[in-house]
């Protein structure tokens, strides 16, 4: 039983193309964030949110449109895509919001912009 | 604004030697401090968190870390490394307010046997 769930894993797309990533938590958390993992392993967040709105935005691209329809989903839409984003997106929640807070990670979904 | 430094990005030990890995980080507070592996293909799992108190933290796993404030740092520790221990690691900072993790950039371990 699946914490925090991605679909998909894997996504191979052409430039150019519209692409979605869900996610989806059942731990009853009311914080869900989006970060990405380049191609050296740097993690970096893109955006939080919390009780389905927006608090953080980390001057991610216009492309990119997170949307949290309930606390517990938060998916990822990206438009236009571009090599430059291709990346291992992880998704993530958490109890509450802060510092002081840990979060629980998804498998990933490793985008290929060919 | 806060910063996260590994400065090893590989490391080779073998099964069974002792490990260390090591976390330097800048935030003019008190910092929320946290170790993460991450297996090949995997998400991240936490191993351990330092928030207040003890300055020595124990994890899953078997991992330890220490936080020490002068030298602003955290270092993971574990006495008796295992061939299933082999990953990447890395260390994040929470701060204040906000909601996100500072990671820093990895260190890999490679385990021998």
């Amino acid at each position: 039983d699946t914490a925090v769930s991605q679909t998909p894993k894997y996504l191979v797309t052409q430039m150019g193309n519209d692409k979605s990533i869900k996610c989806e938590q059942n731990l009853g958390h009311d914080t869900m964030y989006w970060y990405k993992q380049d191609s050296k392993k740097f993690l970096k967040i893109m955006f939080s949110y919390n009780n389905k709105e927006l608090i953080i935005n980390e001057t991610v691209p216009n492309r990119f449109s997170p949307k949290s329809p309930d606390k517990a989903h938060l998916n990822l839409h990206i438009n236009s895509l571009e090599l430059g984003d291709s990346a291992v997106y992880f998704c993530a929640s958490s109890p509450g919001w802060g510092g002081n807070t840990e979060a629980f990670f998804g498998q990933g979904t490793r985008l290929t912009v060919v | 604004a806060q910063s996260v430094t590994q400065p090893d990005i590989h490391i080779t030990v073998s099964e069974g030697a002792s490990l260390e890995l090591r976390c330097n980080y800048s935030y003019g507070a008190t910092p929320y401090l946290f170790w993460y592996v991450q297996s090949p293909g995997q998400g991240l799992q936490l191993l351990l968190k330092y928030f207040s108190g003890d300055t020595l933290v124990q994890g899953i796993k078997g991992f330890e870390a220490e936080f020490k404030r002068s030298q602003s740092s955290f270092n993971l520790r574990k006495p008796s490394v295992h061939w299933s221990d082999a990953a990447e690691y890395f260390c994040a900072v929470g701060t204040g307010t906000a909601s996100k993790l500072t990671f820093g950039t990895g260190t890999r371990l490679q385990v021998t046997l």
